[in-house]
């Protein structure tokens, strides 16, 4: 595609549901990111996937968060059980080779925890 | 964990005044770079700086890089309103793999 691509958009949720987050990112990108940003808030770091390596969880703030990705392409995140404190837009951006240019950033998903 | 922490936290300028935001970080990177954002969505891409450039140029931004400080500026020259954003500082730090953290943000308000 021509950009990175999150879906859904917009989530509302009912507390202690799960949901799940897609990110397509751009083709041919080894590196891909999760980011969560509170409203008014900076990027918190959460996982970081690189080419074949194992991936870095260490943003992750609980075990109701996981992440897959399949090869280079699709991630998802899945956050179980999933509570007001939640709520938060996840923003997923890629790079062709990290540390050597830029990150393409999705538009993110809205999630809110009702 | 946050790398970076940006300075001010928010700025309100006149449209044409310049405008000075601030990035410090703790750890040795091998670059920063500087994002905008808009509404509180997807990030943009403005410059990147690799750790052994001082100072760069891309059009009004102006971005300047002093490793021994462990900070960044960007100016954003001649200010117009569609400036209206936050910014935000990230590094890729040497010793974890070259992931992206980012700072905190400035938010800045250009007045027409």
């Amino acid at each position: 595609g021509a950009g990175v691509s999150q879906s859904p958009s917009n989530k509302v949720t009912e507390k202690g549901k799960d949901v799940e987050l897609r990110c397509d990112p751009i083709s041919g990108h080894t590196a891909l990111y999760w980011y969560r940003q509170r409203l008014g808030q900076g990027l918190e770091f959460l996982i970081y996937f690189q080419g074949n390596s194992a991936p870095d969880k260490s943003g992750l703030p609980s075990d109701r968060f996981s992440a897959e990705r399949t090869g280079e392409s699709v991630s998802t995140l899945t956050i179980q059980r999933t509570q007001q404190e939640d709520s938060a837009v996840y923003l997923c951006a890629s790079s062709i080779t990290p540390g050597q240019g830029e990150a393409f950033f999705g538009q993110g998903t809205r999630l809110t925890v009702v | 964990s946050q790398q970076g922490e940006e300075d001010p936290q928010a700025l309100s300028i006149q449209e044409g005044e310049n405008a000075t935001m601030n990035c410090s970080y703790k750890t040795s990177i091998n670059n920063l770079q500087w994002y905008r954002q808009n509404s509180g969505r997807g990030l943009v891409h403005l410059i990147l700086i690799r750790s052994n450039e001082r100072e760069k140029h891309s059009g009004r931004l102006r971005v300047t890089l002093d490793t021994s400080k462990k900070s960044s500026s960007l100016l954003i020259t001649a200010s117009r309103a569609a400036d209206t954003a936050s910014y935000f500082c990230a590094t890729d730090a040497m010793d974890s793999s070259y992931k992206l953290i980012f700072g905190s943000g400035t938010r800045l308000l250009v007045r027409p």
